[in-house]
């Protein structure tokens, strides 16, 4: 079955800065890559996926994240984040199984 | 569509309690989850269903736990006895086929005390 590993626990940033999240799987098969975000007390939401086809895939509110299966990654990245990017990032992937979750990465975005 | 809807949103009970969660998946998702969240595990896939059938329960933590989807537009999760440390929050998600994308509920926050 498939692992998921994400690298950053707690990633703070100012506004406007750059964000790379890193997500790296486990699995040598066809996948299905995810990223959710979760906004404090909220529910998971989908940001992204990739199933096939371009690498770079772009989400939702400025969000992007780039499938390398060479290095089994697919990082979120955005240029400039604001403060209501403030929230807990979880990449998922797909392979043999239902979706496993990686342990989640929390940005807090600061004035 | 209303989304995935979870019932109660918080729930706090005593350890020896029963207690049952609820999930409404969006109409017409035929595959329904559900997960625990902690601190310390993150997020774990409990059971799985397909057209109300159980697929995969091998993350059911122990006896305790029991999961049902009588039909497809509800399935409970139970929990008997209940002890402190299944406090957790409870998310149920559907998706319209076993392997595409799924949708979230709001979750239920369970405490026990």
């Amino acid at each position: 079955a498939q692992s998921v590993s994400q690298h950053n626990h707690h990633v703070i940033l100012s506004e406007a800065a750059s964000l790379e999240l890193g997500c790296n799987y486990s699995y040598g098969g066809t996948v299905n890559l995810f990223w959710y975000v979760q906004y404090p007390g909220q529910h998971l939401q989908l940001l992204l996926k990739y199933f096939s086809g371009d690498p770079l895939v772009k989400g939702i509110k400025g969000f992007e994240a780039e499938f390398i299966k060479s290095k089994f990654s697919f990082n979120l990245r955005k240029p400039s984040v604001q403060w209501s990017d403030t929230a807990e990032y979880f990449c998922a992937v797909e392979g043999n199984t239902p979706l496993v979750f990686g342990k989640g990465t929390r940005l807090s975005v600061i004035a | 569509d209303a989304g995935v809807i979870q019932s109660p949103r918080h729930e706090v009970t005593e350890m020896g309690q029963e207690v049952t969660l609820r999930c409404k998946p969006i109409s017409g998702h035929n595959s329904l989850f559900w997960y625990r969240q902690t601190m310390m595990r993150g997020l774990e896939l409990l059971i799985y269903f397909n057209n109300n059938v159980p697929i995969d329960d091998s993350g059911m933590p122990e006896d305790r736990f029991s999961a049902k989807m009588p039909n497809a537009s509800f399935s409970t999760l139970k929990i008997q006895p209940s002890e402190p440390r299944d406090s957790a929050v409870y998310f149920c998600a559907s998706s319209d086929r076993g392997e595409e994308t799924q949708y979230f509920g709001p979750g239920t926050r369970l405490l026990v005390l």
